[in-house]
């Protein structure tokens, strides 16, 4: 398997504009999150998903920020409109099943995408 | 809501040397879940080392042990022998055995090893 796969990389956009991140999860997994790593705040859980539903969404910072999964091996993060204040790496991850991410720390990262917001 | 503390932003250690990252965390619960995870330069999150919070026993892997301290709510992380491979972000993090089911991570600490 390829991992998760997360695109784009590097994105820089200026301020006001929309920003659409995307995420393949691994095949077969259940649960995806979505994650914002910044230097102040470190790593922020900002929404996730079992079998394509959001389950706990009390990380997305407001109403710019939308995350959907419209089926098993797609989602999306996206920005509108988006803040300098966004610029940060956002990391997608996903897991077979929180028993195992429990069981043995299991949770697999993409690469994550690196936002600038001029 | 649990919260995790790192309250090292930074570390530098000369190779070979043995060096303690600290996290502490906020939990009512009695039943848990702590880890540790290595994000290299290249971003990839790498689990360490994990502990279950009924386990009195610190959780070790080769060069990598904890110091899981229940009633201070502190889990440390030791890196024995540390090698330049080891310089990455650490991350500390929490999850619950039952209610709210995600990963909680500190703010993590910059380790560098120096040659």
């Amino acid at each position: 398997d390829a991992g998760v796969i997360q695109s784009p990389r590097h994105e820089v956009t200026e301020m006001g504009q929309e920003v659409t991140l995307r995420c393949k999860p691994i095949s077969g997994h259940d649960y995806l999150f979505w994650y914002r790593q910044t230097m102040m705040r470190g790593l922020e859980l900002l929404i996730y998903f079992n079998n394509n539903v959001p389950i706990d969404d009390s990380g997305m910072p407001e109403d710019r920020f939308s995350a959907k999964m419209p089926n098993a091996s797609f989602s999306t993060l996206k920005i509108q409109p988006s803040e300098p204040r966004d610029s940060a790496v956002y990391f997608c991850a996903s897991s077979l099943s929180l028993r195992i991410m429990r069981d043995t720390g299991e949770l697999f990262f993409g690469e994550g995408s690196r936002l600038t917001v001029l | 809501a649990q919260t995790v503390t790192q309250s090292q932003p930074e570390m530098s250690v000369q190779e070979a040397e043995t060096v303690t990252l600290s996290c502490t965390y906020d939990t009512s619960e009695s039943n848990y879940y702590l880890f540790w995870y290595k994000q290299p330069p290249s971003r990839q999150m790498i689990l360490v080392i994990r502990q279950e919070a009924y386990k009195q026993q610190n959780a070790t892997e080769n060069r990598f042990s904890v110091n899981f301290q229940k009633a201070a709510k502190s889990f440390s992380l030791k890196i024995s022998d540390s090698q330049l491979g080891d310089t990455a972000m650490y991350f500390c993090a929490f999850m619950s055995y039952q209610g709210a089911q995600k990963l909680v991570f500190g703010q993590g600490t910059r380790l560098t090893i120096n040659p």
